[in-house]
């Protein structure tokens, strides 16, 4: 009964380059929510997920920044021409259609973490 | 917008020894307020939650109570374990809708036996 599972757990990018971070929901999730962990702060919001639909991206930056979740595979966030201020934990949750205002039935992942150098 | 202050850590204590770690919140409406617990090299876990003022939530010994005078949610233990140690965050969520929980930063509890 596997969670959430992201990929890679740790990643190192140069100013330039692209990141791409993995999310894989637990099993029987539908939705799947990104949040960012930069240094000495909270989590924050960046996007809301269903199967091949965007609810909500308020919390991600507007440039450089893309989110996807197909029918089939995992969950992907995409950041291209990646900077130092880009380093952060990358967080992924997900939970079961349906589940509404269900803050409660959130289950997170382990994290990705980016380092640019 | 809403925000969640929670005290800097590493708290660092002995085993056996009472535990508080504070929370307040800024928040329109009638947030729910959680504590989520992240042992190393796991995801977040929910730990305890409250939806309304003056409920309590508890889970394997930790306590919270929402108190809407002082808009906080001080989480509590009264006998830490070294296998306690780990993160832990405060969040609220304004209940709008689907769950986009607004965090504090994380207080590191580190339990020595």
């Amino acid at each position: 009964n596997a969670g959430v599972m992201q990929n890679p757990r740790h990643l190192v990018r140069r100013r330039g380059q692209e990141a791409r971070l993995r999310c894989s929901p637990m099993k029987g999730h539908s939705h799947v929510y990104w949040y960012r962990q930069l240094p000495e702060e909270g989590l924050k919001f960046m996007v809301y997920l269903q199967k091949e639909n965007i609810i909500d991206e308020s919390g991600m930056p507007k440039e450089r920044f893309s989110a996807e979740f197909p029918k089939e595979g995992p969950s992907i966030l995409r950041i291209q021409q990646v900077v130092r201020g880009d380093s952060a934990a990358y967080f992924c949750a997900s939970s079961p259609a349906g589940s509404g205002s269900g803050a409660n039935v959130l289950t997170f992942g382990a994290g990705s973490r980016l380092t640019v150098l | 917008g809403d925000s969640v202050t929670q005290m800097e850590g590493p708290v660092t204590l002995s085993e056996e020894a009472f535990l508080t770690i504070n929370c307040t919140y800024t928040a329109t409406g009638y947030p729910s307020l959680f504590w989520y617990v992240q042992y190393p090299g796991e995801g977040l876990q929910l730990l305890l939650k409250a939806t309304k003022a003056d409920d309590k939530g508890s889970n394997k010994g930790f306590e919270a109570t929402y108190r809407k005078e002082t808009t906080s949610f001080h989480l509590e233990k009264g006998s830490v374990q070294v296998s306690d140690s780990a993160v832990y965050f405060c969040a609220l969520s304004d209940g709008s809708g689907y769950s986009t929980l607004t965090f504090g930063k994380g207080t590191m509890l580190l339990v020595s036996p």
